[in-house]
């Protein structure tokens, strides 16, 4: 089993809809959890953390569920910028809390 | 800072030579990770070090695969012999002690013939 497992898509929204992506993980010690942003052929980029009382900026909201070890990415009011995959992060936790593992992230498409 | 700067940004090798990949991390950050993402598996994290201390390397798919970290600002990624399955984009990413973000580079991209 992967250590980060997220749905490969592609989601295709239209503009202005809400997406929401889901991501698990399976080290219950994974203490520190993120979304980062990668752009067709550039390197990823942190788009925000995720904090365990949940956490949002603007139009992007993230959500930590421990007990059941998945996040969650909500995106309100989709913008063609948008249009980008997102990549679930968490670290590897206890003595290895260093480690950063991503998932194979969700390609994301929005359509005018 | 300029950032991670990662060397060359595309290499295209035959099948058998020995390919070397360059990483220069953000001065001041104490870790350095390697990945290679691939449309198959995603990005996976090869090894990363800590203070120039390699703290773990079992994502180093075998024995072809080496990297070193001589000093603080200078890593590379070495791959002898390469085959076509090692093509892939290698991204370097750079942490600071205490803090959530890696910092990637612009990743380098291999194809091996």
């Amino acid at each position: 089993r992967k250590e980060v497992e997220q749905d490969p898509g592609p989601f295709n929204v239209p503009e202005g809809a809400t997406v929401a992506f889901n991501c698990t993980y399976s080290n219950s010690a994974s203490q520190s959890f993120f979304w980062y942003r990668q752009d067709c052929r550039k390197e990823p980029k942190l788009l925000m953390s995720v904090y365990s009382s949940g956490n949002e900026d603007g139009r992007f909201t993230a959500q930590l569920n421990r007990a059941s070890q998945y996040i969650s990415l909500l995106i309100r009011d989709s913008k063609l910028s948008d249009s980008a995959t997102y990549l679930c992060v968490v670290n590897g936790g206890d003595s290895s809390a260093s480690k950063i593992i991503f998932g194979s992230g969700t390609r994301l498409s929005i359509r005018p | 800072d300029a950032g991670v700067i990662q060397s060359p940004r595309h290499e295209v090798t035959e099948m058998g030579q020995e390919v070397t990949l360059r990483c220069k991390p953000i001065s001041g950050h104490d870790y350095l990770f390697w990945y290679r993402q691939t449309m198959m598996r995603g990005l996976e994290l090869l090894i990363y070090f800590n203070n120039n201390v390699p703290i773990d390397d079992s994502g180093m798919p075998e024995d072809r695969f080496s990297a070193k970290m001589p000093n603080a600002s200078f890593s590379t990624l070495k791959i002898q012999p390469s085959e076509p399955r090692d093509s892939a984009v290698y991204f370097c990413a750079s942490r600071e002690r205490g803090t959530a973000e890696a910092f990637f580079g612009q990743g380098t991209r291999l194809t091996v013939v």
